[in-house]
């Protein structure tokens, strides 16, 4: 069966430090990757999403950044945090060919905390 | 820019109230997703509708898509405090876009 891994599980952060959220699955083959972020109390606003490795599409402009080193790896990063930075940070993954249109499995999240 | 507008934000209901969450969306959508996300957890898929006027129940769940396919309710027969959480609803318009509805948070008192 499929799994997903997110860590840490929380983090809390000063300003202006650097960022890296690690996302890893298992028991499936080129999955769709996707780094959401939630707002305390708020829905969900995706930031990223991969198709494949190497392939990383931003939704929207800011001072993070997403990586796709491993075909099951996706990690987000930020050379420096704001404190608007903080939330909720959720990975997840998707399979076939319509991406979006697939059912969407997310992991554990990371809640981030910049003081 | 596309948007999905859910409502209620929030809702309090006494446990075996009914409860329904309403999603509106600007554009026409290919289909609609719901999930839930327990407090302190996060979003489980629910279900997925894709058929103008689809209607889809699971136990006391009952979810519907409008026949325009620029709508979707949820709705919770006779509540247990094991409702409790967030539901969101997701549209797609085609293509990698998920747009997420704010969610509604729903509040079970015993």
């Amino acid at each position: 069966s499929q799994t997903i891994h997110q860590w840490p599980a929380t983090l809390v952060q000063p300003v202006g430090s650097p960022l890296s959220l690690e996302c890893t699955v298992e028991g499936t083959s080129n999955p769709n990757l996707y780094w959401y972020r939630q707002a305390a109390g708020r829905g969900l606003q995706l930031l990223f999403y991969s198709v494949g490795i190497g392939q990383i599409s931003s939704e929207v402009p800011q001072n993070l950044s997403a990586s796709r080193p491993q075909d099951r790896q996706f990690i987000l990063s930020s050379k420096k945090l704001l404190l608007s930075d903080s939330g909720f940070y959720l990975c997840a993954w998707s399979v076939g060919t319509g991406v979006g249109t697939d059912t969407q499995y997310f992991g554990p999240g990371t809640r981030l905390t910049v003081l | 820019g596309q948007q999905v507008m859910q409502i209620p934000q929030y809702q309090h209901v006494q446990e075996g109230e009914d409860f329904t969450t309403y999603c509106n969306s600007s554009t026409t959508l290919s289909n609609i997703q719901w999930y839930k996300q327990r407090p302190g957890g996060h979003p489980v898929f629910l279900i997925q509708l894709v058929k103008s006027g689809e209607v889809k129940k699971q136990k006391r769940l009952t979810f519907q898509f409008g026949e325009a396919k620029k709508n979707s309710s949820l709705h919770i027969t006779a509540t247990q405090t094991t409702d409790v959480g967030t539901y969101f609803c997701a549209g797609h318009t085609g293509g990698f876009k998920t747009i997420f509805g704010a969610g509604t948070r729903l509040f079970v008192k015993a």
